[in-house]
């Protein structure tokens, strides 16, 4: 079965500077994608940033860039310029290219950034 | 265009009860999956629902149910609610199931 681990329950910012949240998975699979989410107050799961386990250059997103490392089966999160409203729980997610459960997100339990003015 | 939707917001039931919880997809999108995020901890999966079908299934007991309609909105059912029932209940809806998924804001599910 796969798991994904975050080891960092809370990280702290300050505003315009740069964090890094850390993610590791287990999978014996090699058809699969890794999300990183944004959960606000307001609940709503937020799709912040996604990388295809067969594309070796490591995806961005504006100010949200990955450190995907296949073989140490990482996947870590970089927050460039951070913003006050990047405050939130961040949670790493799994999900299979295949077999019974491809549609199925497998998540860690999250860490929260706080972001200090 | 209209999100991901969920009913209600907030629930509060006692133990023993029966709850049914509501999601309306993002217009177009076919599969609809079910999450249960109890406080502190990531979502873990329930179920997964395309084309009316059951997709898959998450290690849950069979006190939890679901389905999905011709309009492709869905209903999640749990009976002989226990206090471990407490959670957030999130609804996440795509085209097919395998591409980007898109939540709704959940229901928060209090079990008395």
């Amino acid at each position: 079965a796969q798991t994904v681990t975050q080891s960092q329950p809370e990280m702290s910012v300050q505003e315009a500077e740069t964090v890094t949240l850390s993610c590791t998975y287990d999978t014996s699979e090699s058809d699969y994608y890794l999300f990183w989410y944004k959960q606000p107050p307001s609940r709503q799961m937020i799709l912040v940033i996604r990388q295809e386990a067969y594309k070796q250059q490591n995806a961005t997103e504006n100010r949200f860039s990955v450190n995907f490392q296949k073989a140490a089966k990482s996947f870590s999160l970089k927050i460039s310029d951070s913003q006050l409203g990047d405050a939130a729980m961040y949670f790493c997610a799994y999900r299979n290219n295949y077999g019974g459960s491809q549609g199925n997100l497998i998540f860690g339990k999250g860490t929260k950034l706080s972001v200090k003015p | 265009d209209a999100g991901v939707t969920q009913s209600p917001t907030h629930l509060i039931k006692t133990r023993g009860q029966h709850v049914t919880l509501r999601c309306s997809p993002i217009s177009g999108h076919k599969s609809v999956s079910w999450y249960q995020q109890v406080l502190g901890q990531g979502p873990q999966f329930i179920f997964q629902y395309y084309e009316k079908e059951e997709r898959g299934r998450g290690n849950f007991p069979d006190r939890f149910s679901a389905r999905q309609f011709p309009n492709y909105s869905s209903e999640l059912n749990v009976n002989a609610l226990l206090l471990g029932d407490s959670a957030l209940y999130l609804c996440a809806s795509s085209l097919s199931g395998f591409d980007k998924a898109f939540f709704g804001q959940g229901t928060r599910l209090t079990v008395v």
